[in-house]
């Protein structure tokens, strides 16, 4: 079974400006997750989509950040414009249907500096 | 607000050793239990998830959950380097897929 697959795997860039990355979930995994850990911290959750529709997006800062899941497939969070306290690595995790309870599976991660 | 409290190590122990991994929770309503294994520059990776009081066990692994005290904790026997890593425990908020996780214990096996 193939994993979850993100990209890009890192990105450098200037504070003010945009930057999108990709995730695609283990097939047949309804409910995909986006995370972002800031060095030296644990993972937190920024939304939750189960197929296309968003269930969870209590802490994503909207006034910069948007993700989408079109097709309840590929997944893609967007950052514009980009601060300082955005560097961090972004995590997409996905799990089957009501099987959220039992763990998730992250892919390898973006790794964002903004400088 | 919702914690997931764990020291941050590091935490050393010698090779073949057992290594004693806690973790403290806040909301009495989680329902399941996880502890994740992130060497550094890497993803973390589910090695165990527990939801009920007691001790679950898988290889060298054991997870032990105690719900009145609000506490998880991680055994690992016969410790081995390629064991050192940071290990983050989570829970899930109630009745959601949402985990909330520590901020990690960095674990050492010296050789």
């Amino acid at each position: 079974e193939a994993g979850v697959a993100q990209s890009p795997r890192y990105k450098i860039i200037e504070k003010r400006q945009s930057v999108a990355f990709w995730c695609n979930p283990i097939s047949g995994h309804a409910t995909l997750y986006w995370y972002q850990q800031i060095l030296g911290q644990g993972p937190k959750l920024l939304i939750q989509f189960q197929n296309n529709g968003v269930v969870d997006d209590s802490q994503l800062p909207k006034d910069r950040f948007s993700a989408e899941r079109l097709k309840g497939v590929d997944s893609t969070l967007k950052i514009q414009p980009a601060k300082l306290e955005d560097s961090a690595v972004y995590l997409c995790a996905s799990s089957p249907p009501g099987a959220g309870y039992y763990g998730y599976t992250f892919g390898s991660g973006t790794r964002l500096t903004v400088v | 607000q919702k914690e997931v409290e764990q020291n941050s190590g590091p935490l050393s122990v010698p090779e073949g050793a057992i290594a004693s991994l806690n973790c403290t929770y806040s909301d009495r309503g989680s329902q399941s239990f996880f502890w994740y294994r992130q060497y550094s520059g890497k993803s973390p990776e589910l090695i165990m998830f527990i939801y009920s009081n007691g001790d679950k066990e898988d290889g060298r692994f054991t997870a032990q959950l105690n719900k009145a005290s609000q506490y998880v904790s991680l055994l690992i026997r016969d410790s081995q380097p390629s064991d050192s890593a940071t290990y983050l425990c989570a829970v899930n908020i109630r009745g959601t897929y949402k985990y909330i996780f520590g901020t990690g214990t960095r674990l050492k096996v010296l050789a």
